[in-house]
């Protein structure tokens, strides 16, 4: 079976210090890793995708199958970053995508 | 480019009338499109997913009969809640992909069933 776990629920660092956003998957195949952003009163719209390995407003993801994990890190956090975060996979060639718990992240002035 | 758009945005209706929900691809063209439900400070759960021209595939527990989902266009999907309850009250977001294979997605329509 597919799933998505983020262990954390709400999270909440200072303006200027890094952040991890957590997430982990099970899946028996090679999936395709996503994190989704909702801010405040917005839609949720597409971050970053593991196959693109790509820097987006300065997130970066890497996957790590031997953990099974496909943690969102960001050096520097900026107050904009306060948002609703999803981490979601997609495998064996199904269009759909499976969804983590979520994550919202605070960060503090 | 790649906007979604649902409507309507939220709507209030009594128990047992039915409510028809569009999802709108405005400036693409959907081959695939999703319908989610989100309670509240919970994640997307997946419905169904339906392709332009084909039946809808259900996620399981989902009942087709209650959820009727129409993809007659390549820019436009219903999902419509037949005999709405109360326990049918929540948010429901669609999402739509096309060639690319990446899902954009509604803003959410917010249903109350009283």
């Amino acid at each position: 079976a597919q799933r998505v776990t983020q262990p954390e629920k709400l999270l909440s660092v200072f303006k200027g210090a890094p952040v991890e956003l957590k997430c982990n998957y099970s899946y028996s195949g090679s999936p395709e890793l996503f994190w989704y952003v909702q801010y405040s009163r917005q839609r949720l719209q597409l971050l970053l995708r593991h196959i693109s390995r790509e820097s987006i407003k300065g997130f970066t993801a890497d996957l790590n199958k031997g953990e099974t994990s496909f943690h969102l890190k960001k050096p520097f956090a900026q107050e904009e970053d306060s948002a609703m975060y999803y981490c979601a996979l997609k495998g064996g060639g199904a269009q759909k995508l499976v969804f983590g718990q979520g994550t919202r992240l605070t960060i503090n002035p | 480019g790649a906007v979604v758009s649902q409507h309507p945005s939220w709507v209030i209706c009594k128990s047992g009338t039915s409510v028809k929900i569009e999802c709108r691809s405005l400036d693409f063209q959907a081959t695939t499109m999703f319908w989610y439900r989100q309670f509240p400070k919970q994640s997307l759960m997946l419905m169904a997913t339906s392709n332009e021209g084909s039946k809808a595939t259900y996620e399981q527990g989902v009942e087709k009969d209650k959820f009727l989902i129409n993809h007659a266009s390549l820019t436009l999907s219903t999902l419509t809640v037949t005999s709405a309850h109360p326990e049918d009250s929540s948010f429901y977001i669609c999402s739509a992909a096309g060639d690319t294979d990446t899902q954009y997605f509604g803003p959410g329509t917010r249903l109350t069933v009283l």
